[in-house]
């Protein structure tokens, strides 16, 4: 089943704790995302990938850091957290050649004390 | 960045009535998408639009691409309780070397009532 897998679902962490959010794609696609989606703010792109190697901020990047050294995998990393990154987090895949938006995985609901 | 105002903030409906929503951006987009989001999932593509004046249908569900290139609206026809959740517009500008920036509404929160 193609698919976006990321986890883990939920996660609560201490304030300054270094945490890793993991994503994997099974659709060979080029471009990954990260979003976070808070009441009433939507969904905020974090950062994206074109491809191996190359990431680009979004709308939201303080914070937070990406890389890219696998095509299927895109994983978040949060070096020092802060209870203002307390949020639903998604990551999403797309694809140049198949056209149309992002397919997105289910979610990750972190909570930071 | 950009700003993509979405409305309305959430709609009340009775079953079977139309459910119109609308979204409108401060710049020029070339590609409008319309998502929906049920509780608990990661948002689903519904609709996707690719020019100015372009009318799609899914369904039940029609959007279209504004002429201004600014704008976009989804309309849901006969609502059904299965239409619940959260309708986000999203868009992108078309720059090659951004094409995977993708902005999105702050999204409407649709609720039907039998």
């Amino acid at each position: 089943e193609a698919q976006v897998t990321q986890n883990p679902r939920y996660l609560i962490t201490v304030t300054g704790k270094k945490l890793t959010v993991t994503c994997s794609q099974n659709m060979n696609h080029e471009y990954m995302s990260w979003y976070r989606q808070d009441p009433g703010l939507g969904l905020r792109q974090i950062y994206y990938s074109m491809n191996v190697e190359v990431t680009d901020k979004g709308d939201v990047p303080e914070g937070y850091k990406v890389s890219r050294k696998e095509k299927r995998n895109f994983p978040l990393i949060l070096e020092s957290p802060s209870p203002n990154q307390t949020s639903l987090y998604f990551c999403a895949s797309s694809s140049w050649v198949v056209g149309g938006g992002y397919t997105f995985g289910s979610g990750t609901r972190l909570t930071v004390v | 960045g950009q700003q993509l105002n979405q409305s309305p903030q959430s709609m009340f409906i009775q079953e079977g009535e139309d459910v119109s929503m609308n979204c409108t951006s401060s710049s020029i987009f070339n590609t409008w998408l319309w998502y929906k989001q049920e509780p608990g999932e990661g948002p689903v593509l519904l609709i996707a639009l690719y020019k100015a004046g372009e009318l799609t249908s899914n369904g039940r569900l029609t959007a279209q691409f504004g002429i201004t290139r600014k704008d976009s609206f989804l309309n849901i026809s006969a609502s059904i309780p299965s239409d619940v959740g959260i309708y986000f517009c999203a868009g992108r500008s078309g720059a090659t070397d951004s094409w995977g920036k993708l902005q999105f509404g702050a999204g409407t929160q649709v609720v039907v009532t039998p």
